[in-house]
């Protein structure tokens, strides 16, 4: 039963133009989500945040949405830079985050930037 | 950022071996670590949630007598995959829970392949 997903296994763009990366969930507990970014053979590295209490956290490029009555989020990355292009997770967390929470992944997205 | 090491960064091992990680927070205390693995072109799936001074909990569907969880410090916990097979290979990631910057650092994962 995989709670988080990411629909898209992949996304192609051209560097300098915006990437959109989607993930949904069904969990309706969830009320704090995450965006990581991993290289293979890496561990994620973590990008950014949101609370289920808004709906837009931004930080430099990088931008996460939240529609919680559609249970969907998205990250925007804009301008998007070739070294942007690796995979991307969304990941899924009750009780407001903290880090003691457990934390549920979704499938992940390939991000490929074209110079 | 807080610092989270694995060792060994890959391993091959014999059917029917077992085989121990380490994950280590390295500048900072973790009272609770997380296991994770990935197959490849797979999303990052929790095994388990590790405890300091306490008994891991693990996620449905995982073997607790299978992949034996230690954490016996607040800067170390292992996993060890008894009597290991060649489904059990696979990229297995953990991650350290900081409570003083309340934030999960990932360490940088083990290749396991079993022969």
């Amino acid at each position: 039963d995989q709670q988080v997903k990411q629909n898209s296994p992949s996304l192609s763009v051209q560097e300098g133009r915006i990437s959109i990366l989607n993930c949904d969930y069904t969990n309706s507990m969830f009320d704090y989500f995450l965006w990581y970014k991993k290289y293979p053979a890496e561990g994620p590295t973590f990008l950014i945040s949101i609370s289920s209490i808004k709906d837009k956290n931004e930080d430099g490029r990088f931008t996460v949405f939240l529609n919680k009555s559609a249970k969907h989020l998205s990250l925007h990355i804009v301008p998007s830079q070739p070294g942007d292009s690796a995979v991307y997770f969304c990941a899924a967390s009750t009780n407001n985050g903290g880090a003691t929470n457990k934390l549920i992944f979704g499938t992940g997205t390939l991000l490929a930037v074209q110079p | 950022g807080a610092v989270v090491s694995q060792h060994p960064s890959w391993v091959i091992c014999k059917s029917g071996t077992s085989v121990k990680i380490e994950c280590r927070s390295l500048d900072f205390q973790a009272t609770t670590m997380f296991w994770y693995r990935q197959f490849p072109k797979q999303s990052l799936m929790l095994m388990a949630t590790s405890n300091e001074g306490s008994k891991a909990t693990y996620e449905q569907g995982v073997e607790k007598d299978k992949f034996l969880i230690n954490h016996a410090s607040l800067t170390l916990s292992t996993l060890t995959v008894t009597s290991a097979h060649p489904e059990d290979s696979s990229f297995y990631i953990c991650s350290a829970s900081d409570t003083n910057t309340d934030t999960q650092y990932f360490g940088p994962g083990t290749r396991l392949t079993v022969l």
